[in-house]
């Protein structure tokens, strides 16, 4: 298994702000996920981040709106940049531990932006 | 592209009944993921399917994969309040990225 933690679990935010998200995880990593679930709605990966190498970006999703840092192979960072009301989302962080067992997700970080 | 549909999204059964829901997936996957998420909570790691014919079963839930019908069931069997939850499955894109595709979830109550 693996264990996620992440900070802060819930924010409330004023609009034009940014808020910085922390994803550790117990073990290291290859690769590590930021997917962003809105209100009522599945999740949407974000990025995956790498050690060493500049995150990798989905479709809708750009580095200036959501930069990520991987210092390390068991932390990452996922800042929410110039927020709207619109970013208000739980935003969870995951890592692959193989086939043989699963992808783990962390316990989310709610965001409300006012 | 990778997607994903489950069907159907929104489900309402009594205690004791059977019920199975689908996942269909459109390009080949590498792997398919069920996860649950209850109210306010993280997602919860159910079953990973590799193959054609797996089966997984785990307490009340049955998870199944048809590579060729890109096809994934989940079949609960003798439903209990506790199985109420969000049910996600997920596929996993081909070409080593890792990364998830999920359908859009279903939404479970299990009435007593």
């Amino acid at each position: 298994s693996a264990v996620i933690s992440q900070k802060p679990s819930r924010d409330i935010c004023q609009r034009g702000t940014s808020l910085t998200i922390q994803c550790q995880v117990d073990s290291q990593v290859t690769m590590m996920f930021w997917y962003r679930q809105q209100p009522g709605q599945s999740l949407t990966l974000i990025a995956t981040a790498n050690q060493g190498s500049e995150a990798t970006y989905e479709s809708g999703f750009v580095i200036d709106k959501f930069p990520i840092s991987r210092p390390n192979l068991t932390f990452s960072t996922l800042t929410v940049s110039n927020m709207s009301p619109e970013d208000s989302s739980i935003y969870l962080c995951s890592v692959d531990r193989g086939p043989q067992e699963t992808q783990y997700f962390g316990p989310g970080t709610r965001l409300l932006v006012l | 592209e990778l997607k994903v549909e489950q069907n159907p999204l929104f489900l309402s059964m009594q205690e004791g009944k059977n019920y199975t829901i689908y996942c269909n997936y459109s390009t080949t996957s590498d792997r398919l993921y069920w996860y649950r998420q209850d109210p306010g909570k993280s997602l919860e790691s159910l079953f990973v399917l590799l193959s054609n014919g797996a089966v997984k079963q785990e307490g009340r839930l049955m998870a199944s994969l048809d590579t060729k019908a890109r096809l994934s069931t989940l079949h609960i069997t003798a439903a209990v309040h506790d199985l109420s939850a969000t049910y996600f499955c997920a596929g996993m894109a081909q070409g080593g990225s890792e990364k998830l595709v999920f359908g859009k979830g279903m939404k479970l109550t299990v009435n007593p």
